[in-house]
């Protein structure tokens, strides 16, 4: 079974930068996975923020990016503001199938 | 802009069939190329990935749970519906609808117990 993973838990400054990553058990992950990223705040559904590995949606603020990192996806948020507290999970595609990561809990402090 | 609304029982007996419907709104379910997703969330867990419908009609599952679920689409309703069979309290979640793309939408997600 496809397991992808991610950092259980990260925490970063106000104002600083953080990477998130994410990492398949079939190996390097490319731009032919379609990585998407998603933020989700307590009691709340989860929010698109990065599809095919790098765009983002109309809504997402300019601080975050995606990217691919040493055989991951990556998703870094640059200025990081203290509304971006959350959860935040990635879904890579393994063709008509998908499966998401466990998630990665960031904490501003 | 698209907006996607879950519904069906809030309370499932085990070894029933879980249905939800989910009605896509400000848009036809028909236009565009997009996949239409199910994914469910545990309390206090991770997010599962349950499968996808084309609007052609092709599905995709997760392999884990393909011998249970069941992905339609009726287009003439702007609805798609999930269908999980032989359900136990593993499958008590919030179960969200999607659709995938470059111009992702998410549903609110509504809460099904597996409860007797």
């Amino acid at each position: 079974q496809t397991v992808v993973t991610q950092e259980p838990s990260l925490t970063v400054s106000p104002g600083g930068t953080v990477t998130l990553t994410c990492a398949s058990s079939t190996g390097a992950v490319t731009s032919g996975y379609y990585p998407n990223w998603f933020q989700q705040k307590p009691g709340q559904a989860p929010r698109p923020l990065i599809y095919s590995t790098g765009n983002k949606h109309s809504w997402t603020p300019a601080r975050f990016s995606g990217s691919l990192l040493g055989g991951k996806a990556a998703l870094t948020v640059s200025g990081v503001q203290p509304e971006d507290e959350a959860e935040y999970y990635c879904l890579l595609y393994y063709g008509g199938a998908r499966v998401f990561g466990g998630g990665t809990k960031l904490t501003v402090l | 802009q698209v907006q996607l609304q879950e519904s069906g029982p809030g309370l499932v007996k085990p070894s029933q069939t879980l249905s939800l419907t989910c009605t896509v709104s400000g848009g036809s379910i028909s236009s565009g190329n997009y996949y239409w997703s199910w994914i469910r969330q545990p309390a206090g867990k991770g997010l599962e990935w349950l499968g996808h419908i084309y609007t052609s009609g092709s599905t995709g599952y997760n392999p884990s749970l393909k011998s249970r679920v069941t992905i339609s689409i009726d287009t003439s309703k702007d609805q798609f519906s999930l269908k999980l069979s032989s359900v136990t309290a593993a499958d008590t979640a919030i179960y969200y609808c999607a659709r995938e793309g470059s111009e992702s939408y998410w549903g609110q997600g509504t809460l099904v117990t597996v409860s007797s």
